[in-house]
């Protein structure tokens, strides 16, 4: 139980093009979902939080202009990388908090995406 | 949250104990401690967590000192599949406060 995809799991785009990434908790709801961004060598940097039916909550520095979260139902979130440049090129990872059982409000994290713009 | 430190890497030979330190020193009373995992360009893998009793389940053991200052995750016998990163996270109890921050971890290498 308590799995969590995404999809791509690869992406690779031109410069100025925007990109979508989905992420599903597959057997259970999550109504909150975090998104995270990793560049090589580095830890786990959190983006925002998506909360399903309302607005993302973005951490500091993290333009919400240029990252679109939609949380639309309580298995899906949705992560836009808008007008994305060089820069934006990272691995994506997303999670899905329990709110049931022995493990709840644990986070299960998606197999991540790795974006590449050219 | 209360910030947390590891080592930076560490060795184990395959087959033996591997014992992963974690200092959390300014924990509060109502925060967790979780572990999880990071193999190369995978996401994190849930691994166990606790709040002030030992734990164990079929991939590890927790233990917490009495303070709850520091934690070590135990792996019982280390086989090359467990090379990876190793995060120890904090987190509230209390509700509306879910986030994770992820520090360093520690990169354990399982030698043959």
């Amino acid at each position: 139980g308590a799995v969590v995809s995404q999809h791509p799991s690869w992406v690779i785009c031109k410069s100025g093009t925007s990109v979508k990434i989905e992420c599903r908790s597959l057997d259970f709801q999550a109504t909150t979902m975090f998104w995270y961004r990793q560049f090589p060598k580095q830890s786990l940097m959190l983006m925002a939080t998506s909360n399903e039916g309302s607005k993302a909550t973005y951490e500091q520095g993290v333009e919400k202009d240029k990252f679109l979260i939609n949380h639309a139902s309580l298995t899906l979130s949705t992560l836009t990388v808008t007008s994305a440049h060089p820069e934006d090129s990272s691995f994506y990872i997303c999670s899905a908090r329990t709110t049931y059982g022995s493990l709840q409000e644990t986070q299960y994290f998606g197999p991540g995406t790795r974006l590449l713009v050219l | 949250d209360a910030k947390t430190t590891q080592p930076p890497s560490m060795d184990c030979a395959e087959g033996r104990a591997a014992n992963l330190p974690c200092n959390h020193s300014t924990i509060s009373g109502n925060e967790y401690v979780y572990w999880y995992r990071q193999i190369h360009s995978q996401g994190p893998q849930y691994i166990i967590h606790g709040l002030k009793n030992n734990e164990t389940n079929e991939m590890a053991s927790l233990i917490i000192t009495e303070d709850r200052k520091s934690s070590t995750l135990i792996l019982p016998h280390a086989t090359l599949r467990d090379t990876a990163v190793y995060y120890c996270i904090v987190r509230p109890t209390t509700s509306g406060t879910y986030k994770y921050i992820f520090g360093t971890g520690t990169r354990l290498k399982v030698l043959a």
